[in-house]
């Protein structure tokens, strides 16, 4: 069964620090990765996608890798600033029964604060 | 494109009480997915449906229903409320590049 453990659970800087979260999970056998932010009380709101043929993905201050091999990902945010606190969800792409996309199974989440 | 669209956002239920939740999705997304997220167990997958007129459970399906009228809608029923169920639902579809796409969630309270 995959499981994936996000570290820190909950870390706080001040605002224009880069910073990095961290993401790992049990089975390689992924098809994707996919990194989410959650605000208090709302939705999840996807930041960036990673295929598994793929090592990293950009978006703005946001840079994601994959490593497979190693069952590791990681969430770099550069230039940090208060507009960015949020709870941060990872999820590895799994097939249950080998056929295809069959879900998502998460991470407890890193709660990030920025410092103004 | 309205995305995910869930409804109700909100609802309180006295234990027993059955009620159903409704989701549906405009950008003609084959697979179809509900999740539950409680505080420190992160989200975790009820059931989904990879097309219409197929379901299959997820890692927490006990107690649930599900439905998928059609391609667009996929619905979760409670037969009968337990404050286990206590949560907020989130519904999700697949997009063709393989990435999920959530709704806004329905939070439920179970009394």
């Amino acid at each position: 069964k995959q499981e994936v453990t996000q570290i820190p659970a909950a870390l706080s800087v001040p605002e224009g620090e880069n910073l990095v979260l961290n993401c790992s999970f049990t089975d390689s056998a992924i098809y994707n990765l996919q990194w989410f932010r959650q605000d208090p009380g709302k939705g999840l709101t996807s930041l960036l996608l990673i295929q598994s043929s793929q090592r990293e993905q950009t978006s703005g201050r946001l840079n994601a890798s994959l490593d497979k091999s190693s069952g590791r990902s990681t969430l770099y945010i550069a230039a940090s600033q208060p507009g960015d606190s949020a709870t941060y969800l990872c999820a590895a792409g799994v097939s249950y029964s080998g056929g295809g996309a069959d879900g998502l199974t998460f991470g407890k989440g890193t709660h990030l604060i920025i410092q103004p | 494109n309205a995305g995910v669209t869930q409804t109700p956002k909100f609802q309180v239920l006295k234990t027993g009480q059955s009620m159903t939740l409704q989701c549906a999705q405009d950008m003609n997304h084959n697979s179809m997915y509900w999740y539950r997220q409680d505080p420190g167990m992160g989200l975790r997958l009820i059931y989904y449906s990879a097309s219409e007129g197929t379901t299959d459970k997820g890692e927490v399906p006990n107690g649930y229903n599900v439905s998928r009228l059609n391609k667009r809608e996929f619905s979760l029923r409670l037969e009968s409320a337990a404050p286990s169920q206590t949560s907020v639902y989130f519904c999700a579809s697949l997009g063709s590049n393989y990435e999920q796409y959530f709704g806004p969630g329905t939070r439920l309270t179970v009394t």
